[in-house]
C-alpha cells in the first residue's frame, strides 16, 4: 500500500498571504489528522478528520482550518500567515476500531514563512 | 491530562554502543504506548508499539517494554548504527478516548562511527 502523501513538500510564503496544504491518507484510513511541528513547541496536534466532518480539534487560532473530502483526501489552509506559522507541517492517517490507535504519518510540508 | 516526558537530548554514542531513551507517561485510563522515529527531513515513522501491561514492543533491534507499575517505556538497543541517528518520539494513545496520541518532545540520537 502507498504510504501517506504530502503536497507540495516545500513551501516559501511572505507575512500576511494564505496557503492550503494537502494530505492523501492511506487507502481505507478514514481519519486523517495535521500536526505542527517547530523546534521550541514540538508536535502539536491541530486538528482530526473523520468522514469528512472534523472531530477533535487542537488549540489552535482560527487562521488555521481544513476540511475533508469523500475519498479521505484533507487539505489544511492557513490564512493570514505569521512569521511563527514557520513550521513542519505533519499529516497522519489511521484506521478505526482495534487498530486504530496507530498514527502513520506523511514526509510533511515545510512551511517558511518570511 | 495525559503526558509523556523524555530524557533530553542530544544522547551522542559510538557506534555499537548501548543505548537507552528513557520515557515516562502519565495517563488516566489504559494506554497503547509508542516510539516513533524521525530521520532528517522526513516525517515520523513507527518504530515499535505496547498496547497493554508487561508487552514488549521491538523492531529493528529495538525493544521497550510497557511498565505499569513504574509508567515507564524505555527504550532500548544493544548496538547502535550510525544509521540510527534520528529523533526519537515517546507517545501514548488512549483507546478508551479520543485516540489522538500525546507526544513526548522528542530526544536526539547521534551516533558517531
Amino acid at each position: 500500500k502507498a504510504g501517506v502523501t504530502q503536497t507540495p513538500r516545500y513551501l516559501i510564503k511572505t507575512r500576511g498571504q494564505q496557503v492550503t496544504l494537502s494530505c492523501s491518507p492511506i487507502s481505507g484510513h478514514r481519519s486523517v489528522s495535521w500536526y505542527q511541528q517547530t523546534p521550541g513547541q514540538g508536535l502539536q496536534f491541530l486538528f482530526e478528520y473523520f468522514s469528512e466532518t472534523q472531530r477533535n480539534k487542537g488549540n489552535f487560532p482560527g487562521r488555521f482550518s481544513g476540511r475533508q473530502f469523500s475519498n479521505s483526501r484533507s487539505e489544511m489552509n492557513v490564512s493570514t500567515l505569521e512569521l511563527g506559522d514557520s513550521a513542519l507541517y505533519l499529516c497522519a492517517s489511521r484506521l478505526t476500531g482495534a487498530e486504530g490507535d496507530t498514527q502513520y504519518f506523511g514526509p510533511g510540508t515545510r512551511l517558511t514563512v518570511l | 491530562g495525559n503526558s509523556v516526558t523524555q530524557m533530553e537530548g542530544p544522547v551522542t554514542l559510538s557506534e555499537e554502543a548501548f543505548l537507552t531513551i528513557n520515557c515516562t507517561y502519565t495517563a488516566t485510563g489504559y494506554p497503547s504506548l509508542f516510539w516513533y522515529v524521525q530521520y532528517p527531513g522526513e516525517g515520523l515513522q513507527l518504530l515499535l508499539k505496547a498496547t497493554k501491561a508487561d508487552d514488549k514492543g521491538s523492531n529493528k533491534g529495538f525493544e521497550a517494554t510497557y511498565r505499569k507499575e513504574t509508567t515507564s517505556f524505555h527504550l532500548e538497543k544493544g548496538s547502535v548504527q550510525v544509521s540510527d541517528s534520528a529523533v526519537y518520539f515517546c507517545a501514548l494513545s488512549d483507546r478508551g478516548g479520543s485516540y489522538i496520541p500525546t507526544f513526548g518532545r522528542g530526544t536526539s540520537l547521534i551516533v558517531h562511527p
